[in-house]
């Protein structure tokens, strides 16, 4: 069965990067983008950008830019989202989430993983 | 790229009906036939309801149906349930790869 597996939880402090994983499984993995997405407590969706896993091509949402980094490793159908210079309002649950080639719907999630930033 | 403007809550009582709308622009909502809609429960991943703006996944009730007119779209639950109880979030293609999320709507089943 599909799966989106993701790393567990993390705690940072302000100015450190924090670097979360999403093992896939149950899939062709270079079929299906792979988009990030946040949401801080109590708040809504966000889109962080997404990584295409056939050629490692991304598109980041124009907030994020410069502080973050999506790459993926296909020896083992895993996706990795680096975030920098994390400040306060970066505490966040991060989700990974899956869109076929040709489509424009992300049909599967990973669990999340939540994102502390505290001094 | 700005989130898509939704009501922050609506409710109804079980067996009523209730729309909520999710409105962008001609660059987003409006430009492409790629709105999709989430149900999240607490503490759950969200999880997909409707597709390309009116399109149901299998295991998704007929009970949720889906509609755009222009810059909003819209989503239509029927014979509310307990269960439907949850946040509700719309999504837009926006072109070039990108999403946009509208800021989500509490649904209350009273």
């Amino acid at each position: 069965q599909v799966q989106l597996v993701q790393s567990g939880a993390e705690v940072k402090k302000p100015g450190a990067s924090v670097n979360v994983s999403c093992k896939a499984s149950g899939y062709t993995f270079t079929s299906y983008y792979v988009h990030w997405v946040r949401q801080a407590p109590g708040q809504g969706l966000e889109w962080m950008g997404v990584i295409n896993p056939s050629g490692g091509s991304t598109t980041y949402a124009q907030r994020f830019q410069g502080r973050v980094t999506m790459t993926r490793d296909t020896s083992t159908s895993t996706v990795y989202m680096e975030l920098g210079s994390l400040r306060s309002e970066d505490t966040a649950l991060y989700y990974c989430a899956r869109v076929a080639i040709g489509t424009y719907y992300f049909d599967y999630w990973g669990q999340g993983t939540l994102v502390t930033v505290s001094s | 790229q700005s989130a898509l403007t939704q009501p922050r809550s609506v409710s109804g009582s079980p067996g009523q009906s209730v729309t909520i709308s999710c409105t962008g622009t001609s660059s987003d909502v409006g430009g492409y036939n790629y709105v999709s809609w989430y149900q999240q429960h607490p503490g759950k991943a969200p999880k997909l309801m409707i597709y390309d703006v009116s399109k149901r996944p299998s295991g998704v009730p007929d009970r949720f149906s889906a509609s755009r007119s222009g810059n909003t779209a819209s989503l239509t639950i029927s014979g509310l349930q307990a269960e439907d109880e949850a946040d509700y979030y719309c999504c837009s293609y926006a072109g070039s790869y990108i999403r946009v999320f509208g800021g989500g709507t509490k649904l209350t089943v009273l």
